[in-house]
């Protein structure tokens, strides 16, 4: 079955230094996003992505946070310059869009550590 | 906000036994989707049911919505060790069919053997 992958699984880094975090989508699906959950509160939306542009972005996307998707698999989320309370797991998401709905089907998470 | 919630925070059961969580949202939607999260992992996706649905199944999952309260249910009937998860339930804003997810605090069930 089709799912959608995450790389690295586990980033250390140091307050300040740039990190990207790898997503491979379901090959045929349209619609990208991001979300993060930082320890023991809820999941929330950072951003979504189509036809090669943001559709949709929260508060929390400011202006050290960016995505990319380089090639015809990969979707990545930067991040610039990293602060302490960016540490969170960081989710992939996907969607075919092709119907009314909207499942979305998520990737196994990178888990940030911002020391 | 959109957000959902769930309750309860946590819950505890034998195995065998059925498992009901709640979910309540405050604005109108397009669909609720249920998720499951074991610790430290990511998200699985169990059930869809849309804003017209007042009922859904999926093997041993059950899941209702009620528009008119503003919340939906799941039910795990004859739970397995195995269920021992979170359980989180997302909303999609109706007129926002491809955007984003809100999702709940979760509901941490154990289910014990």
């Amino acid at each position: 079955e089709p799912e959608v992958t995450q790389t690295p699984s586990h980033q250390v880094t140091q307050m300040g230094q740039e990190v990207i975090l790898r997503c491979v989508p379901i090959s045929n699906h349209l619609y990208f996003y991001w979300y993060r959950q930082i320890l023991g509160q809820k999941v929330e939306f950072l951003v979504s992505f189509y036809n090669n542009e943001i559709s949709e972005k929260s508060e929390i996307f400011d202006d050290q946070f960016s995505v990319e998707r380089p090639d015809g698999s990969n979707f990545t989320l930067k991040i610039r310059s990293t602060k302490l309370e960016d540490s969170a797991m960081y989710f992939c998401a996907s969607s075919d869009g092709t119907s009314r709905s909207n499942e979305q089907f998520f990737g196994p998470g990178t888990r940030l550590t911002v020391l | 906000s959109q957000q959902g919630e769930e309750d309860p925070q946590a819950l505890s059961i034998q195995e065998g036994e059925n498992a009901t969580m709640n979910c309540s949202y405050k604005t109108s939607i397009n669909n609720l989707q249920w998720y499951r999260q074991n610790s430290g992992r990511g998200l699985v996706h169990l059930i869809l049911i849309r804003s017209n649905e007042r009922e859904k199944h999926s093997g041993r999952l059950r899941v209702t919505l009620d528009t008119s309260k503003k919340s939906s249910s799941l039910l795990i009937t004859a739970s397995r060790a195995a269920d021992t998860a979170s359980y989180f339930c997302a909303t999609n804003d109706r007129g926002s069919n491809l955007g984003r997810l809100y999702f709940g605090r979760g509901t941490q069930l154990t289910v014990w053997p």
